[in-house]
């Protein structure tokens, strides 16, 4: 089975500070990678996606995560933060392939942006 | 992407009744999931609703406790039933987009039991 360790619970950043949140995953199968939003109070939106091809990724609000084949990772980075985007991130895994495309959550990541 | 609702928005429930939430996709989807997301955790998948089927379960979910309809291809609801404390929570239901393998997620319902 699949599963997905983030490393940080909570990260403190200043405003127009670069952030790199971390994730890890385990799975003996090639895997799809995501990374959804949660503003408070609010559902899960998806940030960006890694299902084939470049390795380097890039979503919305100025994120960006590359995929590590030999490292199990997939790690997201924004170069400068704003206040809005304090907000928990999650990192996500599902099968390659595998009827049902289930997702497995890591812990979660809080990003608290200080002015 | 789906766009996807779900009602209600948030209740607070006494303990021994039973809630059942719906969610609605403005398009026709394959798969739909019924998530919960406890105060301070991260989501755990309850159960995939297959349409003309029976849902599937994930390891500690059941369906006496969680029963899940999903009648066509663009609606679905859980039911929390006999309700305790501890099922306080966001329920999420999200959708499958086939086309690229990607779910999409609605805006969740959070759950009060008192």
């Amino acid at each position: 089975a699949q599963s997905v360790t983030q490393l940080d619970s909570q990260v403190p950043v200043f405003e127009e500070a670069p952030v790199e949140l971390r994730c890890n995953y385990s799975s003996s199968v090639s895997v799809y990678l995501f990374w959804y939003v949660q503003y408070p109070n609010q559902g899960l939106q998806l940030l960006l996606k890694y299902l084939s091809g470049s390795t380097l990724v890039k979503g919305i609000n100025g994120f960006e995560a590359e995929f590590n084949k030999s490292q199990t990772s997939f790690h997201l980075r924004k170069p400068s933060v704003h206040i809005s985007d304090t907000a928990e991130y999650f990192c996500a895994v599902s099968l390659w392939g595998a009827a049902g495309n289930k997702l497995t959550f890591g812990g979660g990541t809080r990003v608290l942006v200080k002015p | 992407s789906a766009v996807i609702s779900q009602k209600p928005s948030r209740d607070i429930c006494q303990r021994g009744t039973s809630l059942t939430i719906q969610c609605q996709v403005d398009s026709q989807v394959t798969m739909m999931f019924w998530y919960r997301q406890q105060p301070g955790q991260s989501l755990t998948l309850i159960a995939t609703a297959n349409q003309g089927s029976e849902a599937t379960y994930e390891s500690g979910f059941v369906i006496d406790k969680f029963p899940i309809s999903r009648p066509n291809l663009t609606f679905s609801t859980l039911t929390v039933s006999n309700m305790s404390p501890e099922d306080s929570s966001i329920y999420l239901c999200s959708v499958l987009q086939d086309t690229t393998d990607t779910q999409y997620f609605g805006p969740g319902t959070r759950l009060t039991v008192l």
